[in-house]
């Protein structure tokens, strides 16, 4: 079974421009999740999609959006990068919520110069 | 509000000693979920283990092990003979079931030399 795959590995970017990341979970989940993990900064929770909604949202700026499609995979998009947004974006999958097992990708790693 | 306490920023073992990472959480749910997770260098969060509040046994999976008190709030992770393969961040997480949002402690680097 293939695990959560994310796309890109690697993209860099300049101030100002927008990035758009994919996620694509494990197959039978319907909830996806972002998280950021910024250099000194930890795990920090972005986002949380269930059956194409958002159901929850971390304390980053609206700059900071996503989807979920009618086949369970995610986009997260940053518009107006900022420098400090450079960081690895992981992206994870659940079947369904209520405690269940959350798997995460390999994440993709942004830079913005 | 919930909290992830990993005190230990980075342990150095050398190979084959008992390493025991320490997790101590904090939450008002009477129903929360506990885990730990791995990180190595290429950066993915690899699960190992996820505990109910309601279920205090300790699991033993290998050389890994798993001690969840509920009267200390804590959920310690200690690997038997540590192989410079274990070297890596791990993180404790705890989800209540409400929101569905994993709260990480800070993770604790492992460094094991041969």
């Amino acid at each position: 079974e293939a695990g959560v795959t994310q796309s890109p590995t690697h993209l860099i970017k300049t101030r100002g421009q927008q990035a758009t990341l994919r996620c694509s979970p494990i197959s039978g989940h319907t909830s996806v999740y972002w998280y950021q993990q910024a250099l000194g900064l930890g795990l920090q929770f972005l986002l949380w999609y269930d059956e194409g909604e958002e159901r929850n949202r971390g304390n980053f700026p609206p700059r900071f959006s996503g989807r979920q499609f009618p086949n369970y995979s995610s986009e997260l998009n940053v518009n107006a990068l900022e420098l400090e947004d450079s960081a690895l974006y992981l992206c994870a999958s659940s079947r369904g919520f209520g405690g269940n097992t959350i798997y995460f990708g390999e994440g993709s790693w942004l830079t913005v110069v | 509000a919930q909290k992830v306490t990993q005190a230990q920023t980075e342990i150095s073992v050398v190979e084959k000693e008992d390493v025991t990472l320490d997790c101590v959480y904090e939450t008002r749910d009477t129903t929360y979920y506990l885990f730990w997770y791995k990180q190595p260098p290429s950066g993915e969060l690899v699960f190992l283990i996820r505990r109910n509040s309601f279920d205090e046994q300790n699991e033993i999976s290998g050389r890994y092990s798993w001690n969840f008190q509920k009267s200390t709030s804590s959920f310690n992770f200690t690997i038997t003979a540590s192989q410079v393969v274990d070297s890596a961040v791990y993180f404790c997480a705890l989800a209540n079931t409400g929101f569905q949002k994993l709260v990480f402690g800070t993770g604790t680097r492992l460094l094991v030399s041969p």
